[in-house]
């Protein structure tokens, strides 16, 4: 069964406190994105990795990390830095023009 | 001015109504456009995509673009109750396929 895992689907942590959100996909795809979900604001690009042990910052990286160990998963932190990190938060891979979406994790930081 | 603007709505329709979705955008040099739909709680997904001017159709949704206007837009024929969703339009950043700016989204509401 082929696709893209997101891990939680829900996600409570205290404020101060970094989390981890999981990303993995089997499509063997080499792009992958992180985006973030604002009620009202469509989708902002935090992240994205062309291929393995590379990245780049997207629109709104502050605050927010990665990793691309390996080619199936993109871990995305949220650290203590993050002003605003209550949302929901969508990671997805891209073949040819289509980008193909996991489905989220919505973080609740209190 | 953002690069692409998106009509906010929330829009609620009777069923079997033809709904048109509407987006602006600013660079000329854009060449893709993109429609992603999105239930409640769940990823997006591609609806439709076109390439050029003109209109595309698939079933009871057309996509059309306006290239002299920097308008985009998506039609839904005979709505359904299923087709209540966010509507999501995108295009890839130029010289990039892969780089998407998305517009807000219009929520959807078809009325049974």
């Amino acid at each position: 069964d082929g696709g893209i895992t997101q891990s939680p689907k829900y996600l409570f942590r205290k404020e101060g406190q970094n989390v981890t959100l999981s990303c993995e996909q089997n499509l063997n795809h080499d792009a992958m994105y992180w985006y973030r979900q604002d009620p009202g604001q469509g989708l902002r690009l935090i992240y994205y990795s062309q291929i393995v042990n590379d990245f780049q910052k997207g629109d709104i990286a502050e605050g927010y990390s990665v990793s691309r160990e390996k080619k199936e998963s993109f871990p995305l932190t949220v650290t203590s830095a993050q002003k605003n990190p209550t949302a929901f938060y969508l990671c997805a891979t891209t073949e040819g023009v289509e980008q193909y979406f996991g489905p989220g994790t919505r973080l609740t930081v209190t | 001015q953002k690069e692409v603007e998106q009509d906010p709505g929330p829009l609620s329709v009777p069923e079997g109504a033809i709904v048109s979705l509407n987006c602006t955008y600013s660079n000329s040099a854009f060449q893709y456009f993109m429609w992603y739909r999105q239930y409640s709680r769940k990823g997006p997904e591609l609806l439709m995509y076109t390439y050029s001017s003109g209109n595309k159709e698939d079933g009871r949704f057309t996509a059309q673009v306006d290239k002299s206007s920097k308008y985009i837009s998506l039609f839904i024929r005979d709505s359904q109750p299923s087709d209540s969703a966010t509507y999501l339009c995108a295009i890839p950043a130029v010289g990039s396929a892969r780089q998407l700016t998305f517009g807000s989204g219009t929520q959807l509401t078809v009325l049974p």
